[in-house]
């Protein structure tokens, strides 16, 4: 398996834009976490996917963030509007089941200028 | 609100040496403890996970385990430099739960030639 895959790579826009991160977990995963990990805060969860469905969103820090998972294949995190702050690596990983191994995708770095 | 707390380092240790690093963990309904390595600009990847009190052994790394005291441990013998990263210590309140993890800042490792 290819693993968890995030893109892009590197996102740098400017205050005030929107910005998708996408995900795409391991195949068969039932899981799906994002996190955002900062030098200050370190690794936070900011929601959680049970079967495309929404369990725990409680670590989303502002309504300007939103997450949907649309099929079991496919996240998207979206900021809208973007702001400073919100520069930081972002993390989506997937587990297979009730075990809680997590396997991370290679993040997104993010950048809002 | 859970906390998990680690020494962040630099942990400086000398090759060969064992490298021993500390995690304590603030909710005693803790079950499932994870260690990650993280390398500089890399994605966290799965070291060893333990459920039980006690040891556990995988070649070089050893997991600790003392739920009475709230603390978990990883143990490197013959330290190598290719071990040199940030080791994120992880919790997740229900043994086989599917909550996120907690994670700690992170211990910044460097095994000296």
């Amino acid at each position: 398996d290819a693993g968890v895959i995030q893109s892009p790579r590197h996102e740098v826009t400017e205050m005030g834009q929107e910005v998708t991160l996408r995900c795409k977990p391991i195949s068969g995963h039932d899981y799906l976490f994002w996190y955002r990990q900062t030098m200050m805060r370190g690794l936070e969860l900011l929601i959680y996917f049970n079967n495309n469905v929404p369990i725990d969103d409680s670590g989303m820090p502002e309504d300007r963030f939103s997450a949907k998972m649309p099929n079991a294949s496919f996240s998207t995190l979206k900021i809208q509007p973007s702001e400073p702050r919100d520069s930081a690596v972002y993390f989506c990983a997937s587990s297979l089941n009730r075990k809680n191994i997590q396997y991370f995708g290679a993040g997104t770095r993010l950048s809002v200028l | 609100q859970k906390e998990v707390e680690q020494n962040s380092g630099p942990l400086s240790v000398p090759e060969g040496a064992i490298a021993s690093l500390n995690c304590t963990y603030s909710d005693r309904g803790s079950q499932s403890f994870f260690w990650y390595r993280q390398y500089s600009g890399k994605s966290p990847e799965l070291i060893m996970f333990i459920y039980s009190n006690g040891d556990k052994e995988d070649g070089r790394f050893t997991a600790q385990l003392n739920k009475a005291s709230q603390y978990v441990s990883l143990l490197i013998r013959d330290s190598q430099p290719s071990d040199s990263a940030t080791y994120l210590c992880a919790v997740n309140e229900e043994g086989g739960g599917a909550d996120g993890l907690t994670f700690g800042k992170g211990t910044h490792l460097i095994i000296q030639p």
